[in-house]
């Protein structure tokens, strides 16, 4: 079946650090690929989302590109800021069959001042 | 424009009880799915709706159990809980799938004691 697998940290950068999360994905087929991204005590945001091969998501200041050759799509920031503190989650779903997204288990980050 | 709303926020239950938590969706929005999220096994999904139809259903038992009303608001029951039963259940909605992106609300965080 369809699974996501990216590092689970926690990951600890200090402010103004290079932000990589890695995100390998197994499905069939041409998934869409997202990052969401969840703030303690809130629901899941959408962050960025790439829906075909070598498209590139982008969304304050973080990107992330659909690699089908390497299934990849790691998420990546030039410089981390405080706020940016909380649990990234990729996510795959399948265009035109089954609604349901398969989550990764999710990167916690902590950015200190 | 108002959000994904979930009620209650938080609720405690007894063992064997059954529950009911209530989603709103973003107006216009007509995708509504379910998400089950413990430390454990991570975000999974229960089941989707679209136009009160179940298009989708996750791998739980038939104790979970949803609806969607004719204005796309919906409900998910839980009958006879079990200690195992106690997360964070996320509501999503979506335009018309998650290939545009879901839609998050905060969340009903149930215990079972």
């Amino acid at each position: 079946g369809d699974s996501v697998t990216q590092m689970e940290g926690p990951v600890t950068l200090s402010e103004e650090a290079f932000l990589t999360i890695n995100c390998t994905y197994t499905a069939t087929g041409y998934p869409s690929l997202f990052w969401y991204v969840q703030y303690p005590g809130e629901g899941l945001q959408l962050l960025l989302k790439a829906t075909k091969a070598d498209d590139k998501g982008s969304n304050k200041g973080f990107e992330a590109t659909y690699r089908k050759e390497t299934t990849s799509f790691h998420l990546e920031k030039g410089s981390v800021q405080v706020s940016d503190s909380a649990v990234y989650f990729c996510a795959l779903l399948h265009q035109g069959g089954s609604e349901k997204l398969v989550f990764g288990k999710g990167t916690k980050l902590t950015v200190n001042p | 424009k108002a959000g994904v709303t979930q009620t209650p926020r938080y609720l405690i239950k007894t063992r064997g009880q059954q529950v009911t938590l209530s989603c709103s969706p973003i107006s216009g929005h007509r995708s509504v799915s379910w998400y089950q999220q413990t430390p454990g096994q991570g975000l999974q999904f229960l089941f989707e709706y679209f136009s009160e139809t179940q298009r989708n259903k996750g791998n739980f038992p038939g104790r979970f159990s949803g609806r969607q009303f004719s204005n796309s608001r919906s409900e998910m029951n839980v009958s006879t809980l079990e200690l195992g039963d106690s997360a964070l259940y996320l509501c999503a909605s979506s335009l018309a799938g998650g290939v545009y992106g879901y839609t998050f609300g905060s969340g009903t965080r149930l215990t079972v004691v």
